[in-house]
């Protein structure tokens, strides 16, 4: 399975922007990227996903480097509801499975 | 709203016994999976579903049953609880892996604990 690598914690100032950084070097050309957050005692939620431009949605913008081996989560302006575990995923090609790391939990402090 | 929904919420159980965790879907996805999420872990898959009656084994599949008997159900059976699988339970779908574009809904988790 394709991997993905994210620093454990992270931890941000409300109201400021929040970049979560993911590498995946193994990338193949035809991998989605994906991001998912799970807030505390839920299930996990869809937050982006993009393939080589950069998204933007309501709830977030994905920055993905040009050679597609790392990718950057940004949370424009965070609240203390954005702390989460944020994980970022590959979604292979006609792979049946995705399997998920351990994440990055990112505190918000007020 | 549409979406993802686990039955039971929460389960409590003695070693031993036994018990189906149902998953239900009306989002006419493909695919649907079960995983298990343990204290400050993520989540591991237990088992998967690629359609109607099919099933194949995920990371952590020992102790658990499956069953994809109608497109919109998975059932997750637990024959002979043990305490190791004490833990939340979380169902997912998603259309297939040749749609990588979509991502995956998930449900709102099943806390079971075996005592």
């Amino acid at each position: 399975d394709a991997k993905t690598t994210q620093p454990n914690s992270m931890e941000s100032n409300e109201e400021e922007p929040v970049h979560l950084p993911c590498n995946h070097s193994t990338i193949s050309g035809t991998d989605y990227i994906h991001w998912y957050r799970q807030l505390p005692s839920q299930g996990p939620e869809y937050v982006i996903h993009g393939l080589t431009s950069n998204v933007n949605n309501r709830m977030a913008s994905l920055a993905i480097a040009e050679d597609r081996k790392s990718s950057t989560l940004i949370l424009h302006r965070a609240t203390l509801r954005d702390a989460a575990v944020y994980y970022c995923i590959l979604r292979v090609n006609r792979d049946d499975k995705i399997i998920f790391g351990k994440g990055t939990r990112l505190h918000i402090l007020p | 709203n549409a979406g993802v929904t686990q039955t039971p919420k929460f389960r409590v159980l003695k070693t031993g016994q036994s018990m189906t965790l149902l998953c239900a879907q009306d989002m006419n996805h493909e695919y649907m999976y079960w995983y298990r999420q343990d204290p400050g872990m993520g989540l591991r898959l237990i088992h998967y579903s690629v359609g109607e009656g099919t099933t194949a084994k995920g990371e952590v599949p020992d102790g658990y049953n499956v069953s994809r008997l109608k497109k919109q159900n998975f059932l997750l059976g637990l024959e002979s609880a043990a305490p190791s699988q004490t833990s939340v339970y979380f169902c997912a779908s998603s259309y297939p892996g040749r749609k990588p574009n979509y991502g995956y809904t998930f449900g709102s988790g099943t806390r079971l604990t075996v005592v």
